[in-house]
């Protein structure tokens, strides 16, 4: 399977407790996106990274969110001490450059409980 | 005001009809355009993108582009049921890194 790989699909996790979510970008891929859809809301951009580097986190919250891409192994969006509103599907997505098309991965789905 | 605009919807057409969808964007830096669709419960998948003002055909699916009006559409011919689902527009400003900017979607219903 070539295409963009997030694991856990569906997690749950009791308030206060820590959150990994994992993504493996599709072969030949270098840039990496998160995105947060939260229940009957639109799509939002979290972070951007390539290899190494945080692009761009403009979409992140100050606190307990956190987001690594290293040389080797997947991606991960952290997020510590959960609270209810984090609640919600977390896409990753990648794409071969900057401005290119973007394909998404099947996401995890967060429950706070 | 938001900086992409979709009409929420539900649009409802029938089997076999032209469903059209629109998306307008309010930063004229916008530089790449893009159609996605999500079914219920799964993630985004991408259906078309545009670059350059005009028409661009795939399949049963158009998209065109005026820079000058700052809006974007979509064309589903001869709709099927199985594409009922949330269509996304989505834009790339230019200098604003690769994040894609999204619209709230808008719910298209095939009635056979």
């Amino acid at each position: 399977n070539a295409g963009v790989m997030q694991n856990p699909r569906h997690l749950v996790r009791r308030r206060g407790q820590e959150a990994r979510l994992r993504c493996s970008p599709m072969k030949g891929h270098s840039h990496v996106y998160w995105y947060r859809q939260l229940p009957e809301e639109g799509l939002k951009f979290m972070v951007y990274l390539q290899k190494e580097n945080i692009i761009d986190e403009s979409g992140m919250p100050k606190e307990r969110f956190s987001a690594e891409f290293p040389k080797e192994g997947p991606s991960i969006l952290r997020i510590q001490q959960v609270v209810r509103g984090d609640s919600a599907a977390y896409f990753c997505a990648s794409s071969a450059g900057t401005g290119g098309e973007q394909y998404f991965g099947p996401g995890t789905r967060l429950t706070v409980t | 005001q938001k900086e992409v605009e979709q009409n929420s919807g539900p649009l409802s057409v029938p089997e076999g009809a032209i469903a059209s969808l629109n998306c307008t964007y309010s930063d004229r830096g916008s530089q790449s355009f893009f159609w996605y669709r999500q079914y219920s419960g799964k993630s985004p998948e991408l259906i078309m993108s545009i670059y350059s003002n005009g028409d661009k055909e795939d399949g049963r699916f158009t998209a065109q582009l005026n820079k000058a009006s700052q809006y974007v559409s979509l064309l589903i011919r001869d709709s099927q049921p199985s594409d009922s689902a949330t269509y996304l527009c989505a834009v790339i400003i230019y200098n604003q890194g690769g994040k894609l900017i999204f619209g709230q979607g808008t719910e298209l219903s095939v009635k056979p």
